[in-house]
């Protein structure tokens, strides 16, 4: 079945380090792709989607290119703020509604 | 406008209790989805609905029903809670067509004591 596999936290970085964390996936047909971040004591907000090979998708200085030869879509951001520690979820809906989501990065950002 | 809502945020209450947490999403998506999340932040797939029908039903006690009145709404029915069931529950919706993201209300925290 499909899955998402996405790197243990968690991962601590300075302010103004940069960021990356590691997204594989295996899906059936052509899947769209998401990274969600969770702030403490809130839901899910969507970060940045792709929905084909090769699409980068960005936002608030976050960025992740879907790549398709290396089943990949990793989460990169040149420079973190401490305002980014949260935790980061690698997600992809492969038909109509069959989200699988990654198990969660958490993100510490030291001042 | 809150896009998903749900109600209570926080719900504190004693083993063997029945509650009920509610969802609705002003978006217009046909579908909405109930998940449980534990305290390691994993994230599990409890029900999906498509327009008030059924698609999606994991492995899940039968302790657990959900309702869903309307497109609009999805509530979860817990029976005879017990400590286990203590964790973070989000409502979700999407559009019925497969490449768009899912929005997420804030979350319901149960704590069973």
């Amino acid at each position: 079945g499909d899955s998402v596999t996405q790197m243990e936290g968690p991962v601590t970085l300075s302010e103004e380090a940069f960021l990356t964390i590691n997204c594989t996936y295996t899906a059936t047909g052509y899947p769209s792709l998401f990274w969600y971040v969770q702030y403490p004591g809130e839901g899910l907000q969507l970060l940045l989607k792709a929905t084909k090979a090769d699409d980068k998708g960005s936002n608030k200085g976050f960025e992740a290119t879907y790549r398709k030869e290396t089943t990949s879509f990793h989460l990169e951001k040149g420079s973190v703020q401490v305002s980014d520690s949260a935790v980061y979820f690698c997600a992809l809906v492969s038909g109509t509604y069959k989200y699988i989501f990654g198990t969660g990065t958490r993100l510490k950002v030291l001042a | 406008d809150t896009a998903v809502s749900q109600t209570p945020k926080y719900l504190v209450t004693q083993m063997g209790n029945d509650k009920s947490i509610k969802c609705e999403q002003n978006l217009g998506h046909d579908t909405m989805y109930w998940y449980k999340q534990d305290s390691k932040k994993f994230l599990k797939i409890m029900f999906s609905y498509n327009n008030k029908e059924l698609i999606i039903n994991e492995t899940v006690p039968n302790r657990f029903s959900p309702k869903s009145p309307d497109k609009a709404h999805l509530n979860l029915h817990i029976n005879s809670l017990e400590l286990g069931d203590s964790a973070v529950y989000f409502c979700a919706s999407s559009p019925l067509r497969g490449n768009q993201p899912q929005h997420f209300g804030d979350g319901t925290r149960l704590s069973i004591l």
